[in-house]
């Protein structure tokens, strides 16, 4: 079993359709939970994190972390044709060197 | 400022030759990270640095796969005698703290081995 297990997708919604976007963990280590927003030959860039569970938003990105079942979920809200990239999730725990990835699921908001 | 940035962007090579691939961090940075990305995979850990030294390199595949930071800025990764198998996205990052989960990535080296 993979670390991190994320729906590889390809998903594609319409415009203005709420997206969710979904992880599974199995080390109870973690304490960090990020999400990168990966554009077409690009580098990652970090969209956002929580920390332990709960929820946390940031304009028309919520994420969502569940601990007990080790879920992790960001949600868009009014999605954009600009919202169109690959999103990984990577959780971390404090004294890791390295980030673990998911897959990465590939969205794209159709105008 | 001047975000990470990787040379060459892309590069081609033939099987069984040496190649070196080159990462300049953000000024300041003390941390740096190489990760490998296969096509439709997320980023897979390769190894860390913390100023010089390498903290964890329980990432690298095999012995043909080397990094140096000899200055604790700029960094090389080098692979010898490549493979097929070694085609993917080399994807550079660093973060001004020691093993932080806010990584900052540069936009990574395209290899293709003939």
């Amino acid at each position: 079993q993979k670390e991190v297990e994320q729906d590889p997708g390809p998903l594609s919604v319409p415009e203005g359709a709420i997206v969710s976007l979904n992880c599974t963990y199995s080390n109870s280590a973690f304490q960090y939970f990020m999400w990168y927003r990966q554009y077409s030959r690009k580098g990652p860039e970090l969209l956002m994190y929580t920390y332990s569970s709960g929820n946390k938003e940031d304009g028309r990105f919520t994420a969502q972390v569940d601990k007990s079942s080790k879920y992790i979920s960001l949600f868009i809200r009014d999605s954009q044709p600009s919202d169109s990239a690959t999103y990984l999730c990577a959780p971390w725990g404090r004294g890791a060197q390295k980030l673990v990835f998911g897959q990465g699921t590939r969205l794209t908001i159709n105008p | 400022g001047a975000g990470v940035s990787q040379t060459p962007s892309n590069k081609v090579t033939e099987k069984g030759k040496y190649v070196e691939l080159r990462c300049d961090p953000i000024s300041g940075h003390t941390a740096l990270y190489w990760y490998r990305q296969s096509l439709g995979q997320g980023p897979e850990f390769l190894i860390y640095f913390q100023g010089t030294g390498a903290a964890d390199d329980s990432g690298l595949p095999n012995d043909r796969f080397f990094a140096v930071r000899p200055e604790g800025s700029v960094s090389t990764l080098k692979i010898q005698r490549t493979e097929r198998g070694d085609s993917a996205v080399y994807l550079c990052a660093s973060s001004p703290d020691r093993g932080s989960g806010t990584q900052y990535f540069g936009p990574g080296t395209r290899l293709l081995v003939l």
